[in-house]
């Protein structure tokens, strides 16, 4: 079945900078890709997501970029505010693995003001 | 309301008791999963199904057990809870077409 990793686990930024947030995926017949956020003691919940025949996506302050070749993908945080900090997971979905949506083990990032 | 509603929201279970959470959807999405959350931890899938009738195991089945005679409900038993087993335990819907999978609003259970 698809494995999808996820680096780097924990993250510290300074208000402002930019965070970047990778996931490898395995299986290469896999063709969404989505975030999540979870902020704590809550669900997780939708931020971006992108379909394997689009290689950026952008929202505003959050980006994606899906790069194929290589199985990989990233999250783009740019002016990181406090409220940007959380556990962000990545996943990915495979038809091959009966359309399974895969998560990756989460990144818990900080935001220091 | 239109959703996804877990319950109860909170538990707290005597090792060796039976104990079952609930997960009820009013969209009729095809997927439904259960996964744990331990403290600090990510996401691990413990069971899933993809329709009625039809589950399957996840990364971390032992202890657990699952049932969807109906599509909206999908409840999850641990037979004989242990200690090891305190976790928050979050129930997702998925319409399995490459859209957003809605996750419920977590119960967290407690074994003493």
């Amino acid at each position: 079945g698809e494995n999808v990793e996820q680096h780097p686990s924990t993250l510290s930024v300074q208000e402002g900078d930019s965070a970047v947030i990778k996931c490898t995926y395995s299986d290469s017949a896999s063709n969404y890709f989505p975030w999540y956020k979870q902020e704590l003691g809550k669900r997780p919940q939708l931020i971006i997501d992108i379909r394997s025949n689009v290689g950026e996506k952008k929202d505003q302050r959050i980006a994606v970029t899906l790069n194929k070749t290589a199985k990989h993908f990233s999250l783009h945080i740019t002016e990181t505010q406090p409220e940007d900090s959380a556990v962000y997971f990545c996943a990915a979905s495979s038809w091959n693995a009966g359309n399974m949506l895969t998560f990756g083990g989460g990144t818990r990032l900080m935001v220091k003001p | 309301d239109a959703g996804i509603t877990q319950s109860p929201r909170y538990k707290i279970t005597e090792t060796g008791r039976q104990v079952t959470l609930m997960c009820h959807q009013t969209w009729s999405h095809s997927y439904m999963f259960w996964y744990r959350q331990d403290l600090g931890h990510g996401l691990r899938l413990i069971y899933y199904s993809a329709a009625a009738d039809i589950t399957d195991k996840g990364e971390v089945p032992d202890g657990y057990v699952v049932s969807r005679s109906k599509t909206e409900n999908f409840p999850l038993t641990l037979e004989s809870a242990t200690r090891s087993q305190t976790s928050v335990y979050f129930c997702a819907t998925w319409t399995g077409k490459n859209t957003e999978a809605f996750f419920g609003q977590g119960t967290r259970l407690t074994v003493v």
